[in-house]
């Protein structure tokens, strides 16, 4: 069975640009999170989506935004970016939104590079 | 202050050694706790899940201390295998319904033979 993928692996901006980063969840699983981690720090949580709505919300400016599509699939769009957005983001799906059916199964990541 | 917070490491180790990881949290509402591995330029993995009573499996053996709000890995007879970061992760059930999973920066550890 297919794992969650994630497109693209590895990607080079400039300042300013836009960015869309698209994630695929296990077949089954209905929650998808993203978490931008930089080099040398744990994951930090940016957004859930569960059933296609907003399950929480990390502390991210409003320059990073999310959805889930009905086939449970998510894109995170982050605008005007900054140096300082230059880190591997990752999906992370399960079969739940909450408890201890809430293991989360990660993507290799999309590694972002601003320059 | 972080609401996890790990050792800094990094863990140095020759083979067969133990090794512990201590982790903190400071949300005194957080209901599930895990311990995940992360391999250099990798996603981080599941290891195993941190129950009240303490778990062991294999090797590893994990405790958790609600009074203390600390959670520990212990990692016996090390491999080489076990070079790794390892992340301690504190869920809280929020009020949509939804839990949010909080990661430590990690703790490496290398294993030399």
């Amino acid at each position: 069975d297919a794992g969650v993928t994630q497109s693209p692996t590895h990607l080079i901006k400039t300042r300013g640009q836009h960015v869309t980063l698209r994630c695929s969840p296990i077949s089954g699983h209905k929650s998808v999170s993203w978490y931008q981690q930089v080099l040398g720090q744990g994951p930090q949580f940016i957004f859930q989506y569960y059933e296609k709505e907003e399950r929480g919300r990390g502390n991210f400016p409003d320059r990073f935004s999310a959805r889930q599509f009905p086939n449970y699939s998510s894109e995170l769009n982050v605008n005007a970016l900054l140096l300082g957005d230059s880190a591997l983001y990752l999906c992370a799906s399960s079969l739940e939104a909450g408890g201890w059916t809430g293991e989360l199964f990660f993507g290799e990541g999309s590694r972002l590079t601003v320059l | 202050r972080k609401e996890v917070e790990q050792d800094p490491g990094p863990f140095n180790v020759p083979e067969g050694a133990t090794v512990a990881f201590n982790c903190t949290y400071s949300n005194s509402a957080s209901q599930s706790f895990f311990w995940y591995r992360q391999d250099c330029r990798k996603e981080p993995k599941l290891l195993m899940s941190v129950y009240s009573s303490g778990n062991e499996d294999g090797r590893f053996t994990a405790q958790l201390n609600r009074a203390s709000q600390y959670i520990s890995l212990l990692i016996r007879d090390s491999k080489l295998s076990d070079s790794a970061t390892y992340l301690c992760v504190v869920r809280t059930e929020g009020n949509t319904n939804a839990g949010k999973s909080t990661f430590g920066d990690g703790t490496t550890l290398t294993v030399k033979p």
